[in-house]
């Protein structure tokens, strides 16, 4: 069964630091999803992404924040200079176009921020 | 203002026991309904969801929701749960559009006892 996957499962910075967090969504998706859940709390939505633009944020997606689909596979979330409060588990999603649709997840990955 | 509320933070139910998790929903528009399961250091799974038609939708591992939209709830049962079943349980809402944000409650943590 195809599944959306990410890299690396976990990973440690420093502040100040800039991260890249790797998803390869499920193929033949076309609509690509970054949701963050900082410790104990709910999943936030952050940043949707389709045919190359973005087609909608939340407030949490401020100018720190980028995606980018850098080739066919892969669709990265880029935070410029890490904050202690980043720190989050990070979870991608993909989801076709149609109607009836639904968000698959990837398995997260742990950002820890030092 | 669109939300999710899961009054139940923990719940402890024993093994074969009935569950019922509240879901509570405040959106404006028609909403497509959902049911995730998150197991210690895994991703989102999704349970089961709620886009349209018969209102009590089935889902995987013998678990099912009845949407009422006078009530504007979404419960998750299951009539006899296993041990197995211990897990953070999430509703979400999300506008019937791919692309946009699905919106998440809190979470309701699932202790089994045997």
């Amino acid at each position: 069964e195809p599944e959306v996957t990410q890299t690396p499962s976990h990973q440690v910075t420093q502040m100040g630091q800039e991260v890249i967090l790797r998803c390869v969504p499920i193929s033949n998706h076309l609509y690509f999803y970054w949701y963050r859940q900082i410790l104990g709390q709910k999943v936030e939505f952050l940043v949707s992404f389709y045919n190359n633009e973005i087609s909608e944020k939340s407030e949490i997606f401020d100018d720190q924040f980028s995606v980018e689909r850098p080739d066919g596979s892969n669709f990265t979330l880029k935070i410029r200079s890490t904050k202690l409060e980043d720190s989050a588990m990070y979870f991608c999603a993909s989801s076709e176009r149609d109607m009836g649709y639904e968000q698959f997840f990837g398995p997260g990955t742990r950002l820890t921020v030092l | 203002a669109q939300s999710v509320t899961q009054p139940d933070i923990h719940i402890t139910v024993s093994e074969g026991a009935s569950l019922e998790l509240r879901c509570n929903y405040s959106y404006g528009a028609t909403p497509y309904l959902f049911w995730y399961v998150q197991s210690p250091g895994q991703g989102l799974q999704l349970l089961l969801k709620y886009f349209s038609g018969d209102t009590l939708v089935q889902g995987i591992k013998g678990f099912e929701a009845e949407f009422k939209r006078s009530q504007s709830s979404f419960n998750l049962r299951k009539p006899s749960v296993h041990w197995s079943d211990a897990a953070e349980y999430f509703c979400a809402v999300g506008a019937r559009q791919a692309g946009t944000a699905l919106i998440f409650g809190k979470g309701t943590t699932l202790s089994v006892s045997s």
